[in-house]
């Protein structure tokens, strides 16, 4: 069974600078998908950023990266130039590939505060 | 042109009762989800359908019973609710293929009282 980690309950950032979320995974898969997914307090699933485990380039949308680390099973989200609306609930998450569709398993959630 | 759409969004009822969830996604997706998210926001998969027919039951009581009538609707029902179901409970869609985003409904919170 695969099992996802984050290690860091709440965080905070000052407006306009960066943050780093951790996640660590644990599987004997060697193809899956990994993703960020934002929860504001709307409480929509909101996906931020999307890795395939078989491309080593890491995934970046805009002002959001990942450092994807597959043989240390890491998958950390870099939020640049923070702002006001990206206090959220962030959740890392595992998709094993398969012949059809599978669901997601999800860390436990990193509460992100950003402050004006 | 809500992508996946959940009636009711809050949901208030007594212990004992019976409710049901519905979730509608207008996407043409084949695969559809429940998630349930407890007090402490650790999201949890419950079912997943694939064209109508059951594919995962992870262990969840035997009072939650999915219903999908066609590809576009997963449907949710809970007998006997207890204390602890209270919580958001999610629909979410997927297609098949080399695309595999998940899209989320906007989730039902049910308080049991």
């Amino acid at each position: 069974a695969q099992t996802v980690t984050q290690s860091q309950p709440e965080m905070s950032v000052q407006e306009a600078e960066t943050v780093t979320l951790s996640c660590t995974y644990d599987t004997s898969e060697n193809n899956y998908y990994l993703f960020w997914y934002k929860q504001p307090p709307s409480r929509q699933m909101i996906l931020v950023i999307r890795q395939e485990a078989y491309k080593q380039q890491n995934a970046t949308e805009n002002r959001f990266s990942v450092n994807f680390q597959k043989a240390a099973k890491s998958f950390s989200l870099k939020i640049s130039d923070s702002q006001l609306g990206d206090t959220a609930m962030y959740f890392c998450a595992f998709m094993k590939l398969n012949s059809g569709n599978t669901p997601l398993v999800f860390g436990k959630g990193t509460r992100l505060s950003v402050i004006a | 042109d809500t992508a996946v759409s959940q009636t009711p969004k809050y949901l208030v009822t007594q212990m004992g009762n019976d409710k049901s969830i519905k979730c509608e996604q207008n996407l043409g997706h084949d695969t559809m989800y429940w998630y349930k998210q407890d007090s402490k926001k650790f999201l949890k998969i419950m079912f997943s359908y694939n064209n109508k027919e059951l594919i995962i039951n992870e262990t969840v009581p035997n009072r939650f019973s999915p219903k999908s009538p066609d590809k576009a609707h997963l449907n949710l029902h809970i007998n006997s609710l207890e204390l602890g179901d209270s919580a958001v409970y999610f629909c979410a869609s997927s297609h098949g293929g080399t695309y595999h985003e998940q899209y989320f409904g906007p989730g039902t919170r049910l308080t049991v009282t």
